[in-house]
């Protein structure tokens, strides 16, 4: 059974620091990973989707890698901004299945 | 284009009232899914749909029932509500190939 964890669970950074975000899970046999960001009181919006052919994906200031052979995705973000201030989910899909298994979300706040 | 919609967007029920939480999407996905999120838990499946006329089970299907008559309509229903049901319910759908998850903005449900 895939199991999904993000540690830390909480994450607090001064204004202008590069962070990273760590997403583990116990399955390597997945098609695709992807990071959500979520705001208080609001819906999931997609930030990057990594397949499982794929290393890397960058989109502005953020990059999420994947290893599969050690069950890993970073999300790296640069030059953080008090708007980055957000919970921040991975889900892994898992082949052979439609679905996806979510982590429980790294709650990341920044400081002006 | 208006995404995925939810409706309600809050609801209350006393427990044993029933109910149908509606999901549309106009991005003719063939996917879709409901999910709850309740705190220090991440999101978890409930069910899901690969097509018009099929549902399978996710993670948590207990207690819950769905449909998916329309491919753009995917309703789940709670006959005899629990105040364990007490959560934030989201509806997502994805296309054919590995793309991206589009999430709703959410349903707000509270069992008394």
């Amino acid at each position: 059974k895939q199991e999904v964890t993000q540690i830390p669970a909480a994450l607090s950074v001064p204004e202008g620091e590069n962070l990273v975000l760590n997403c583990s899970f116990t399955d390597s046999a997945i098609y695709n990973l992807q990071w959500f960001r979520q705001d208080p009181g609001k819906g999931l919006t997609s930030l990057l989707l990594i397949q499982s052919s794929q290393r890397e994906q960058t989109s502005g200031r953020l990059n999420a890698s994947l290893d599969k052979s050690s069950g890993r995705s970073t999300l790296y973000i640069a030059a953080s901004q008090p708007g980055d201030s957000a919970t921040y989910l991975c889900a892994v899909g898992t082949s052979g299945t439609y679905k996806y298994i979510f982590g429980t979300g790294t709650r990341l706040k920044v400081l002006a | 284009n208006a995404g995925v919609t939810q409706t309600p967007k809050f609801r209350v029920l006393k427990t044993g009232q029933s109910m149908t939480l509606l999901c549309a999407q106009d991005m003719n996905h063939e996917y879709m899914y409901w999910y709850r999120q309740d705190p220090g838990m991440g999101l978890r499946l409930i069910h899901y749909s690969v097509g018009e006329g099929t549902t399978a089970k996710g993670e948590v299907p207990d207690g819950y029932n769905v449909s998916r008559l329309k491919k753009q309509n995917f309703l789940l229903g709670l006959e005899s509500a629990a105040p364990s049901q007490t959560s934030v319910y989201f509806c997502a759908s994805r296309g054919l190939s590995r793309e991206t998850q589009y999430f709703g903005p959410g349903t707000r449900l509270l069992v008394l």
